[in-house]
């Protein structure tokens, strides 16, 4: 079936440094991308998307390539905050009413 | 405007009470739906209105009942509801076009706490 692998948090960084959420997937066709932002107490935020194979989503500094010849969607920033704390999910969908497929979520914790 | 909204945002009930989650969108969205999450897990997808019809049932339990009176309003009416039941559950919201992806809109989630 369709499935998300995130890396397993939590993940600890120093204000500024750069940031890495490794997130690759397994689908039976051609899904579209998406990282989610969870902060404490709050719904799910989208962050940002890609649709087809080399697009680049962006958005607040935060970006993502769709490779789709290594099947990953990894999400960078080159120099986080102490307000980027929160519970990044990536997911995808398939389109359709096909629900969208999240992974586990990957806690970063940013300290100044 | 990309906001969905949900009430209330706590909610503490016995296991004998009727309540209802309400949630709305006003993006001119076709498809919503409703999702539980648990601490520390991601979102799992009970429920998914598409045209105002239930298009998705993912075999939840029938002391959760969903409805959708118009394509703005969604509710999840609540009975009998188990301790475990306690999570957060959060509303979605996406446009709906045949052979399309488009990303869902999350509300603030209703925490609900079951005693």
């Amino acid at each position: 079936g369709d499935s998300v692998t995130q890396m397993e948090g939590p993940v600890t960084l120093s204000e500024e440094a750069f940031l890495t959420i490794n997130c690759t997937y397994t689908a039976t066709g051609y899904p579209s991308l998406f990282w989610y932002v969870q902060y404490p107490g709050e719904g799910l935020q989208l962050l940002l998307k890609a649709t087809k194979a080399d697009d680049k989503g962006s958005n607040k500094g935060f970006e993502a390539t769709y490779r789709k010849e290594t099947t990953s969607f990894h999400l960078e920033k080159g120099s986080v905050q102490v307000s980027d704390s929160a519970v990044y999910f990536c997911a995808l969908s398939l389109g359709g009413n096909t629900p969208l497929v999240f992974g586990k979520g990957t806690r970063l914790s940013v300290i100044a | 405007d990309t906001e969905v909204t949900q009430t209330p945002k706590h909610l503490v009930m016995g296991m004998t009470n009727k309540k209802s989650l309400k949630c709305e969108q006003h993006m001119g969205h076709r498809a919503m739906y409703w999702y539980k999450q648990k601490a520390k897990k991601p979102p799992e997808l009970m429920f998914v209105y598409s045209y105002e019809k239930l298009s998705i049932n993912e075999s939840v339990p029938s002391r959760f009942s969903p409805e959708c009176p118009n394509s703005s309003l969604l509710n999840l009416h609540l009975h009998a509801l188990q301790p475990e039941d306690s999570a957060l559950y959060l509303c979605a919201s996406s446009p709906r076009r045949t052979g399309e992806v488009y990303e869902q809109y999350f509300g603030p989630g209703t925490r609900l706490t079951v005693t």
